[in-house]
């Protein structure tokens, strides 16, 4: 069965710092993965996926997120932060791609402080 | 171009009752999927429906139903409303059934309580 743990439910960074959210993942077969963001009052937004082409990936709004088979994971990187990065983040993972029946972590929020 | 929109955006329901919640798709959408977010955790799947059939079910009780219209509008209905199904429920559209080429665009939600 598959599932995803994100280590952390907050995370503070300044503005201007690095922003990294982690994300392990458990798969018996190769996983395709998500990142998506929920700001407040508001649906989810895909940021990027990872469907076993680049194990880089570029979303939006300066986001990207690097498969490691290795470590089983797909950490979730800013080089810096701005205050309207301060969101719910969610990591999920699928056994196809072409499917909307995600596994979804259990999210971590992001603060940014000024 | 309005996105997702749901309805209402808040309810609040006893025990034992039934509740519809109800979602009109982004324009030139067809196919909608319904969320359960629990306080603190991740959405989970509940079903997705295209053509007017419910198309993929996740693990959710048969309390759990729903409809889509011809317009490709749905409802989410459940029934024998239990304290745990208090959740923000959200909707989501995509065009057509292929997730793979289409991104889905999700609604704001409906915090349902159950008292």
């Amino acid at each position: 069965a598959q599932s995803v743990t994100q280590l952390g439910s907050h995370v503070s960074v300044s503005e201007g710092a690095l922003v990294l959210l982690r994300c392990n993942y458990s798969s018996s077969v190769p996983p395709y993965l998500f990142w998506y963001v929920q700001y407040p009052n508001q649906g989810l937004q895909l940021l990027l996926k990872y469907t076993s082409a680049a194990t880089l990936v570029k979303g939006i709004n300066g986001f990207e997120a690097e498969f490691k088979k290795s470590e089983t994971s797909f950490h979730l990187t800013k080089p810096s932060a701005h205050m309207s990065d301060a969101a719910e983040y969610f990591c999920a993972v699928s056994v196809t791609y072409n499917t909307d029946k995600l596994i979804f972590g259990t999210g971590t929020r992001l603060q940014v402080f000024p | 171009d309005a996105g997702v929109t749901q309805s209402p955006t808040h309810l609040i329901k006893t025990r034992g009752q039934q509740v519809t919640l109800r979602c009109s798709p982004k324009s030139g959408h067809d196919t909608v999927s319904w969320y359960q977010q629990a306080l603190g955790q991740g959405p989970q799947f509940i079903f997705q429906y295209y053509e007017e059939e419910e198309r993929q079910r996740g693990n959710f009780p048969d309390r759990f139903s729903g409809h889509q219209f011809p317009n490709y509008s749905s409802e989410l209905n459940v029934n024998a409303l239990l304290l745990g199904d208090s959740a923000l429920y959200l909707c989501a559209s995509r065009k057509g059934l292929a997730a793979d080429r289409n991104e889905q665009f999700f609604g704001p939600g409906t915090r349902l309580t159950v008292l």
